[in-house]
C-alpha cells in the first residue's frame, strides 16, 4: 500500500517561501496513472486543493494560488515538492500531500504537516 | 468553480442509529464518460481525510458496509446505517469532474 510523508520547516517568516517535500513509499511516482497533489487545511477549517504534478513534470495549480505556487518532482528520490512564495499569516495551515488516480478523486493522503507563518 | 454545499453542519447521533448527510453541487458531476465524479471522505480527529466512497456509491477498500452513497447529477447523500463510536469526525464530499478540485464545507458527526 502506498504511503506518503510530508517534511519541511514548521515555521516560516512572512514574505518568505514555504517549502515542503512529500516522500512516496510503497509505489513509484514514475509508474504513471496518478497525479501527485498538495492540499491544505487552515486551522479548524475545510480543505483547499492547491495543485498537482504528473511524473513527467506537467502541473495544474488552483487559480487562487497559481501566482505563488510551484510543484516539482524528483523521480530519482520518489519525491515531489511544494513551494509557496510570499507567504502571510493566511497561509498558516496543515499541508497534506496526496495521490490522485487518473480515474478521479484522491485515494491516499499523507499525515499532514502544520506550517505556521509568523515572525 | 464547482461549489459543493453540505448539510447539516453538524449531527449528533445515538450509537446504533442511522445518519444521513447531504451534498449538493453547483453543476452536474455526471461526465460524458458515464461516471459521476463525487467522493466522500471522513476526517477523524487528528488524522488526514480517508476515502470512504468513490463515484457516488462505491465503497473504498476496507470501508464497512454500513456506509453507503447515493445520488445523481447535483444531489448526493451519504448514509450510515448504524453509527458506531469510531465514525465520529468530519465528513466531506468532493468533486473531481473539473479542476480545481473542490470540497464541501464538512459535516461534523458526534456521538450522543
Amino acid at each position: 500500500q502506498v504511503q506518503l510523508q510530508e517534511s519541511g520547516p514548521g515555521l516560516v517568516k512572512p514574505s518568505q517561501t514555504l517549502s515542503l517535500t512529500c516522500t512516496v513509499s510503497g509505489g513509484s511516482i514514475s509508474s504513471g496513472g496518478y497525479y501527485w497533489s498538495w492540499i491544505r487545511q487552515h486551522p479548524g477549517k475545510g480543505l483547499e486543493w492547491i495543485g498537482y504534478i504528473y511524473y513527467s513534470g506537467s502541473t495544474y495549480y488552483n487559480p487562487s494560488l497559481k501566482s505563488r505556487v510551484t510543484i516539482s518532482v524528483d523521480t530519482s528520490k520518489n519525491q515531489f515538492s511544494l513551494k509557496l512564495s510570499s507567504v502571510t499569516a493566511a497561509d498558516t495551515a496543515v499541508y497534506y500531500c496526496a495521490r490522485e488516480p487518473f480515474s478521479g478523486g484522491i485515494d491516499y493522503w499523507g499525515q499532514g504537516t502544520l506550517v505556521t507563518v509568523s515572525s | 468553480d464547482i461549489v459543493m454545499t453540505q448539510t447539516p453542519l453538524s449531527l449528533s447521533v445515538t450509537p446504533g442509529q442511522p445518519a444521513s448527510i447531504s451534498c449538493k453541487s453547483s453543476q452536474s458531476l455526471l461526465h460524458s464518460d458515464g461516471k459521476t465524479y463525487l467522493y466522500w471522505y471522513l476526517q477523524k480527529p487528528g488524522q488526514p481525510p480517508q476515502l470512504l466512497i468513490y463515484e457516488v456509491s462505491n465503497r473504498f477498500s476496507g470501508v464497512p458496509d454500513r456506509f453507503s452513497g447515493s445520488g445523481s447529477g447535483t444531489d448526493f447523500t451519504l448514509k450510515i446505517s448504524r453509527v458506531e463510536a469510531e465514525d465520529v469526525g468530519v465528513y466531506y464530499c468532493m468533486q473531481s469532474i473539473q479542476l480545481p478540485l473542490f470540497f464541501g464545507g464538512g459535516t461534523k458527526v458526534e456521538i450522543k
